[in-house]
């Protein structure tokens, strides 16, 4: 059984450009949600994806999409990026309703 | 409003100690309380999940329990090994059944040998 995987591992980025972060569910998991985790902090709920479908979204401004795919693999993209961007990005995964939640890896992104 | 808090913030404890991680939440209408671990730079691995029916959970040196009356968990670790180190983080559901988890800002253990 194939856990949560992310790509890229990390990314260093400028001002104002763009990026998509991957992820590929665990197997048989067809929600998955993503977290942005600041140096020193929790996770922070950024949305959630279901049936190819936002389900949920935290607090966080239109520049950040996403997408979910019919295999449930999910993108996250980031419009516009600002310093304060600069975080781990955290892909979790977990069957419908969720339960157990199960983490990636994690991209790094760096924005200068 | 959901809100989860972790005390202490870091911890450091000699090997072989005996050791509790705190974790309270404001919401105790939750399903679930999950517990995991956080190498540096790494993702989260989870570690248990206690459901609300249930008052603890065990996997081999650790033991969750769960209090919702007084919107409390902790996280016991027994005889702590240099290999414990690294940060705990719980995580109680921030709306019943979306998945959306809200976490506290995590205890940094420190185990010296």
């Amino acid at each position: 059984e194939t856990g949560v995987t992310q790509s890229p591992t990390h990314l260093i980025k400028t001002r104002g450009q763009q990026v998509t972060l991957r992820c590929s569910s665990q197997s048989g998991h067809n929600t998955v949600s993503w977290y942005q985790q600041a140096l020193g902090q929790g996770p922070q709920f950024i949305f959630q994806y279901y049936r190819e479908e936002e389900n949920g979204r935290g607090n966080f401004p239109p520049r950040f999409s996403g997408l979910q795919f019919p295999n449930y693999s999910s993108e996250l993209n980031v419009n516009a990026l600002e310093l304060d961007d600069s975080a781990l990005y955290l892909c979790a995964s977990s069957p419908w309703p969720p339960n157990e939640q199960f983490f990636g890896p994690g991209t790094r992104l760096t924005v200068l | 409003k959901q809100e989860v808090t972790q005390i202490p913030a870091a911890l450091s404890v000699p090997e072989g100690e005996n050791l509790v991680l705190n974790c309270s939440f404001t919401d105790s209408a939750i399903y679930n309380l999950q517990w995991f671990r956080q190498d540096p730079g790494k993702g989260l691995t989870s570690l248990l999940l206690i459901q609300s029916s249930q008052r603890e959970q065990t996997s081999g040196r650790l033991n969750a329990s769960l209090d919702k009356s007084s919107g409390r968990s902790t996280l016991y670790i027994a005889a702590s090994q240099p290999g414990d180190s690294a940060t705990y983080l719980c995580a109680a559901p921030g709306s019943s059944n979306t998945g959306k988890l809200i976490f506290g800002q995590g205890t940094t253990l420190q185990v010296k040998p």
